[in-house]
């Protein structure tokens, strides 16, 4: 069974910096692309940004490029988003996702359950 | 970048009642489309993939359609347990983006 499990979240001060951390089982880790989604109190859901299962490739979108930073070590079977120069909209749940890459492109079935993250002074 | 506008953002139905639940992309994205289903503090749930393929487990009411620009959703005969929030999601190619979500409650 593919368990995602968040951790890390919490409440930091606009301009600090906060990891959260991703820790997965029950599937080869190295062998899938990762993702983040987060969702704002309240608000839809915001792609953050992917990983290939290498960790060779990573992709942002344009609210976080430049200050959130993804990666995963696949000897802990862990994936991480470094989030620097927080401000008060960046205020969300972060989940993470497992990618699967198939006939009918990608796919995502497995999510965990999120760490919130709160920006306020 | 890719937009996807969802219609309607609210919907009140009843049981029983058939639902349409329709996402446009700003340019063709194929059959790269995907729809969730997400209830109060919970993840999302994935629904349909490729557009119209149902994921396992998830029962035959509901199903989708579409390519290109043009997808809907449809649940054939709306559930107690169905009364949630719907998202669609691109994954043509990057920045991946979700619609902005439509709201199913019990009128």
């Amino acid at each position: 069974e593919v368990q995602l499990l968040e951790s890390g979240g919490g409440l930091v001060q606009p301009g600090g910096s906060l990891r959260v951390s991703c820790a997965a089982s029950g599937f080869t880790f190295s062998s899938y692309a990762m993702t983040w989604v987060r969702q704002a109190p309240g608000k839809g859901l915001e792609w953050v940004s992917s990983i290939t299962g290498s960790g060779g490739s990573t992709y942002y979108a344009d609210s976080v490029k430049g200050r959130f930073t993804i990666s995963r070590d696949n000897s802990k079977n862990t994936l991480y988003l470094q989030m620097n120069s927080l401000r008060a909209e960046d205020t969300a749940l972060y989940y993470c996702a497992k990618d699967e890459l198939g006939f009918f492109g990608v796919v995502i079935r497995d999510w965990g359950q999120g760490t919130l993250v709160t920006v306020s002074s | 970048d890719i937009q996807l506008t969802q219609s309607p953002s609210f919907l009140s139905a009843s049981v029983g009642d058939r639902v349409t639940i329709t996402c446009r992309a700003s340019q063709g994205i194929s059959s790269y489309l995907a729809w969730y289903q997400q209830k109060p503090g919970k993840a999302p749930k994935l629904l349909i993939y490729a557009a119209s393929t149902l994921q396992s487990g998830v029962p035959s009411r509901f199903s989708g359609s579409g390519s290109g620009t043009e997808f809907t959703l449809t649940i054939s005969s709306l559930q107690p347990e169905d009364f949630a929030t719907y998202y669609c999601q691109h994954l043509n190619n990057y920045p991946w983006t979700f619609g902005q979500g439509t709201k199913v409650e019990i009128k």
